[in-house]
């Protein structure tokens, strides 16, 4: 089992709906959860970090974390075309360095006019 | 404000043929590192480095050399290269105290491929 799962999609959505994004993973030991977009021949840029359990709204995005679950969740409201992009989860235990932060594979998203 | 510079963009190598690609950035960053993205297989790690004359293995290091001479700079070489070499390479830098958050800066990416 890996320890981070994601599905790739792709996803299709029109404009204005709402996108559930997720990632499952299988260490207890994870303690900081990201989401990173990836535009079409970019780098990566982080979108939103949440510690431990919770939610967390920046805008039209919210992510969520369920830790007995192991589940964490990107929700986006109100999608617009420049939202189409791939959406990488990503986490790393608490106190772990830049070398052990696990990335999941990525969603691909499109959001349609 | 550059941020993270990668060059070069593209790079197409012959198997056998060695090369370097170059990381800079400018933001003082003591973490710097280097993944690959390949489709189907996500991000994955290949080396990395905690500070200037520090450098250590990520998940897939076999074939590739670092060095890390100053704080800005962070070269990723290439030995020998290989077709399983083809793919989109990423370097990417943190502040230490953005390390446990996970926030990684990352350059636009290299593409090199090996024929």
């Amino acid at each position: 089992q890996k320890e981070v799962e994601q599905d790739p999609g792709p996803l299709s959505v029109p404009e204005g709906a709402i996108v559930s994004l997720n990632c499952t993973y299988s260490n207890s030991a994870f303690q900081y959860f990201m989401w990173y977009r990836q535009y079409s021949r970019k780098g990566p840029e982080l979108l939103m970090y949440t510690y431990s359990s919770g939610n967390k709204e920046d805008g039209r995005f919210t992510a969520q974390v369920d830790k007995s679950s192991k589940y964490i969740s990107l929700f986006i409201r109100d999608s617009q075309p420049s939202d189409s992009a791939t959406y990488l989860c990503a986490m790393i235990l608490y106190g772990g360095s830049q070398g052990n932060l696990i990335f999941g594979k990525g969603t691909k998203l499109s959001v349609k006019p | 404000n550059a941020g993270v510079t990668q060059t070069p963009k593209f790079q197409v190598l012959k198997t056998g043929q060695s090369m370097t690609l170059q990381c800079a950035q400018d933001m003082n960053h003591e973490y710097m590192s280097w993944y690959r993205q390949d489709p189907g297989m996500g991000l994955r790690l290949i080396h990395y480095s905690v500070g200037a004359g520090i450098t250590d293995q990520g998940e897939v290091p076999n074939g590739y050399n670092v060095s890390r001479s100053t704080t800005e700079d962070f070269p990723l070489r290439l030995l020998s290269a290989a077709p399983s070499q083809t793919s989109v390479y990423f370097c990417a830098s943190s502040l230490p105290g953005q390390t446990n958050t996970g926030e990684l800066f990352f350059g636009e990416g290299s593409r090199l491929t090996v024929l």
